[in-house]
């Protein structure tokens, strides 16, 4: 079965620093990984997809993100925080093994950034 | 280009009485339809999708039921709503044919069941 986890409810950086917001997968075939961000009352927004290539996505926003196959992990990145980063991530992947366009989402990630 | 609507944003419904929410989607035809819940702003639950009109596939037994009249319309219902029921409801679409496409959601609808 297809599965997203997300292992830190929430992640806690200065302004200025670089983030990580952690995910890892578990799937049957190659993955279809997805992140989204959403902010408070608002639907989610995609940020970034990786379906096939470099392992290394940019996205909106300054986000990155690296696809790590042996780990099977999909980290997202961002070289220097914004406060105004600060929002719930959402990691996302294709659930390919029912034939559907199913997509399975990780648990969520607060990601706070201070001042 | 593309664009999602839900409607109400926000809805307060006593226990007991019947909901309908509703979601369109244009400038994309054929597009899968999905119903999402998200409870106290954290995961997603996927309620139902759909792949076309008339098409629908339930993931969760539950108070709810979901329509596709058109093509670009997906309505959530419920006959009597739950205190359970309260949350805050995603309308997404995505491509028909593209797998590795991402979803697109709407604004959301914040429902409080008292």
């Amino acid at each position: 079965a297809q599965s997203v986890a997300q292992p830190e409810d929430q992640v806690n950086v200065a302004e200025g620093n670089p983030l990580t917001v952690k995910c890892t997968y578990s799937v049957s075939g190659n993955p279809y990984l997805f992140w989204y961000v959403q902010y408070p009352n608002r639907g989610l927004q995609f940020l970034l997809k990786y379906i096939t290539g470099d392992n290394l996505v940019k996205g909106s926003y300054g986000f990155e993100a690296e696809f790590n196959k042996s780990q099977t992990s999909f980290h997202l990145k961002k070289p220097s925080a914004l406060v105004s980063d600060s929002a719930l991530y959402f990691c996302a992947v294709r659930d390919i093994s029912s034939g559907t366009y199913k997509y399975i989402f990780g648990t969520g990630t607060r990601l706070k950034v201070l001042a | 280009s593309q664009t999602i609507h839900q409607w109400p944003a926000t809805l307060v419904q006593p226990v007991g009485s019947p909901l309908s929410l509703e979601c369109t989607v244009e400038g994309t035809s054929n597009p899968n339809l999905y119903w999402y819940r998200q409870a106290a702003g954290r995961g997603l639950q996927l309620l139902f999708y759909s792949v076309g009109i008339g098409q629908i596939s339930s993931e969760v037994p539950q108070n709810l039921s979901a329509s596709r009249p058109q093509d670009r319309q997906f309505i959530l219902s419920s006959k009597k709503l739950l205190l359970s029921d309260s949350g805050f409801y995603l309308c997404a679409w995505g491509p028909f044919a593209g797998g590795n496409n991402e979803q697109f959601f709407g604004p959301g609808t914040r429902l409080t069941v008292l």
